[in-house]
């Protein structure tokens, strides 16, 4: 079983704050890491996919880099709103076997 | 609205029972994901299919099996079903194999075993 590690578990910020969160995984076997958006009550929305070492991924106020070499991606969210409260997931996915290995998200609050 | 629809979006249901969940993918997808999320647990990748055919398979029991249909909807068969296997099934569907795609999930099937 492959680990795929997201920290923190659970943030709290307020409104207005920026904030970020890790998402950390073996450095082999690497093909391409994803994240997703998952609100209450909904279902997992993608934000972005990572192919390539050193990328860096933009949307609005959110932001992702990765390191493929160390086995890290951060999530970065600018100026947090309210509407930003959800659990944010990474996915690493290997070049052996298309594997998909979630983790088990940062859940983020926003207070107004 | 993800474009993927999962049926039913309840099922209860008894120990050594067998149930039939169903996924219509996004329009113009081709591949097609299972998931299964357990409570206090991620989501974990069942198996993928791609055009009809199993691309990649994960921690799928022996006791479950999937298909995908030539209209590209696909089943996940759940059989001889245990307690433990109470969760949120999710089915997700990207344009094409790789996983240089975003994967659309639909809502999920909860799935309660008495």
């Amino acid at each position: 079983i492959l680990n795929v590690e997201q920290s923190p578990q659970s943030l709290h910020v307020q409104e207005g704050d920026s904030t970020n969160f890790t998402c950390s995984f073996p450095s082999s076997n690497f093909y391409a890491l994803h994240w997703y958006r998952w609100e209450t009550a909904k279902s997992p929305e993608a934000l972005f996919v990572m192919t390539l070492n050193g990328d860096e991924k933009k949307k609005g106020r959110i932001s992702a880099t990765l390191n493929t070499k160390e086995g890290y991606s951060y999530l970065y969210i600018k100026g947090s709103q309210p509407e930003d409260s959800a659990t944010y997931l990474c996915a690493f996915i290997t070049n052996t076997g298309n594997q998909f290995y979630f983790g088990t998200g940062t859940s983020l609050t926003v207070i107004p | 609205d993800s474009g993927v629809t999962q049926t039913p979006k309840h099922l209860i249901t008894a120990t050594g029972q067998r149930v039939t969940l169903r996924c219509s993918p996004r329009s113009g997808d081709l591949s097609v994901y299972w998931y299964q999320q357990s409570l206090d647990q991620g989501l974990q990748f069942l198996i993928q299919y791609y055009n009809g055919e199993e691309r990649a398979k994960g921690n799928i029991l022996e006791r479950f099996s999937a298909q995908q249909f030539p209209d590209l909807h696909s089943e996940l068969n759940l059989s001889s079903l245990e307690l433990g296997d109470s969760a949120l099934y999710f089915c997700a569907s990207s344009a094409d194999t790789g996983a240089n795609q975003p994967q659309h999930f639909g809502d999920g099937t909860r799935l309660s075993i008495l």
